[in-house]
């Protein structure tokens, strides 16, 4: 099975950082990886998939990038309702998602 | 939109079976473009793909579970079922179904939505 491993596995920020989480898979995945964003009670939510597409709906200060083994969400100008835990997931094979990166505020 | 509702005991004895139903509004479990996953969490822990099925009975299950799982589609009911036997307190999470883009391959995709999930105990 193929391996995701994200760090962090939590940090803080301040509304209006920029922040950066990465994601490292065990084998080359092209780029088939999304990132979802999950609040405490509430389902995963899609955020980014082929790992740069932007999934309608979503802020533009969402941004993704890499492909290989190595991958970034990126969030521009982190508001209040992005205090969250982030996984990525590598659809390459049958779905493996990375472990997390809880976001808190700082 | 598509929108999809989870449903089942949120108790089960352990050594028995988990039996959960995903229901589909919005959208057609029919429709040849997507797969339908079922996808689990354990409390405070990350997640878990359990397996897929297309709507024409295909399925692809996590090597892990595989032993244990079945997952069938009733396109007249717009409806997706899991079952997970034997369980244990391991099994002890909320359970998801969701849409699947379909993958590279044979592989599950990426998903998107998701149903809002539901916690299924496994305790005596």
């Amino acid at each position: 099975a193929i391996r995701m491993t994200q760090s962090p596995s939590s940090f803080s920020a301040s509304t209006g950082d920029r922040v950066t989480i990465t994601c490292r898979a065990s084998q080359d995945i092209s780029s088939y990886l999304a990132w979802y964003q999950q609040k405490p009670g509430k389902a995963p939510k899609l955020l980014i998939y082929g790992a740069v597409t932007l999934q309608s709906g979503v802020p533009s200060r969402f941004s993704g990038s890499g492909s290989g083994t190595d991958f970034t969400l990126t969030i521009n100008c982190l508001q209040s309702e992005d205090f969250a835990t982030y996984y990525c997931q590598q659809y390459y094979g049958h779905g493996t998602f990375g472990q997390g990166t809880r976001v808190e505020i700082k | 939109q598509v929108q999809l509702q989870e449903s089942g005991p949120g108790l089960v004895k352990p050594s028995e079976t988990l039996s959960l139903t995903c229901t589909v509004s919005g959208g057609s479990v029919s429709s040849g473009d997507y797969y339908w996953s079922w996808i689990r969490q354990p409390p405070g822990e990350g997640l878990e793909w359990i397996g897929y099925i297309y709507y024409s009975g295909t399925t692809n299950y996590n090597p892990s579970l595989k032993s244990r799982v079945t997952i069938s589609v009733d396109t007249s009911k717009n409806q997706v079922s899991l079952k997970l036997t034997s369980v244990t307190a391991a099994d002890t999470a909320v359970y998801y179904c969701a849409r699947d883009s379909r993958g590279y391959y044979d592989s599950t995709g990426y998903y998107s939505p998701w149903g809002q999930g539901t916690l299924v105990t496994v305790s005596s």
